[in-house]
């Protein structure tokens, strides 16, 4: 079955802890993408990559970091920097940058202990 | 800015018919999405409008006027399990979704 993988589905950071969450896909899309989502409301676009080995910063990227070392993975890192992750994270892919159609992952939800 | 705005919440009885309504802002604009998102999970993609009109899909329909920056979407014979959030995004010049708040659609029996 093709899809999004996303792990692990709960992440507890410690203050000052970097953390860093997972997300495989295997529908040979090109396009990747990393929401943030809050407790009501929508999503907010924190990177995308629409090629391997490029990447670009959306709304909320301060405090994240990620790479596209292969096709299939575009793991994000939740920094230290970043003062307020608890959050649910989801990744997402589309065929090409023209993402009307996006499939998402499962989602991630980070807690700060 | 960029901004969509929906209403938060709409109630409807089961088997009736509901619209949710969206309003945009953005800096150049491609086409609207629409997802839907059930508690605890992820989004999943309903629809999209890039032409002005109505697009059908079985029980739920997509509507764009892109000269009055609106569109809505349509959803006929409600059943309990279209109880969800659902979410308007529009495509903006640089290909990327800016997402609306969300309504959430609370169904009665």
């Amino acid at each position: 079955d093709g899809g999004i993988t996303q792990s692990p589905k709960y992440l507890f950071r410690k203050e000052g802890q970097n953390v860093t969450l997972s997300c495989e896909q295997n529908l040979n899309h090109d396009a990747m993408y990393w929401y943030r989502q809050d407790p009501g409301q929508g999503l907010r676009l924190i990177y995308y990559s629409q090629i391997v080995n490029d990447f670009q910063k959306g709304d909320i990227a301060e405090g994240y970091s990620v790479s596209r070392e292969k096709k299939e993975s575009f793991p994000l890192t939740v920094t230290s920097a970043q003062k307020n992750p608890t959050a649910f994270y989801l990744c997402a892919s589309s065929l090409d940058r023209v993402g009307e159609t996006q499939y998402f992952g499962p989602g991630t939800r980070l807690l700060v202990l | 800015g960029q901004s969509l705005e929906q209403p938060s919440e709409v109630t409807a009885v089961e088997g009736a018919i509901v619209q949710i309504n969206c309003t945009y802002q953005t800096s150049g604009f491609y086409g609207l999405s629409w997802y839907q998102q059930h508690d605890g999970g992820a989004p999943t993609f309903l629809s999209y409008n890039a032409l002005d009109g109505l697009e059908e899909t079985g029980r739920f329909s997509s509507f764009l006027s892109r000269s009055d920056s609106y569109g809505y979407l349509l959803l006929q014979e409600l059943q309990m399990k279209d109880s969800a959030s659902y979410f308007c995004a529009a495509m903006d010049s640089n290909y990327q979704l800016i997402w609306g708040a969300g309504t959430k659609l609370i169904i009665k029996p």
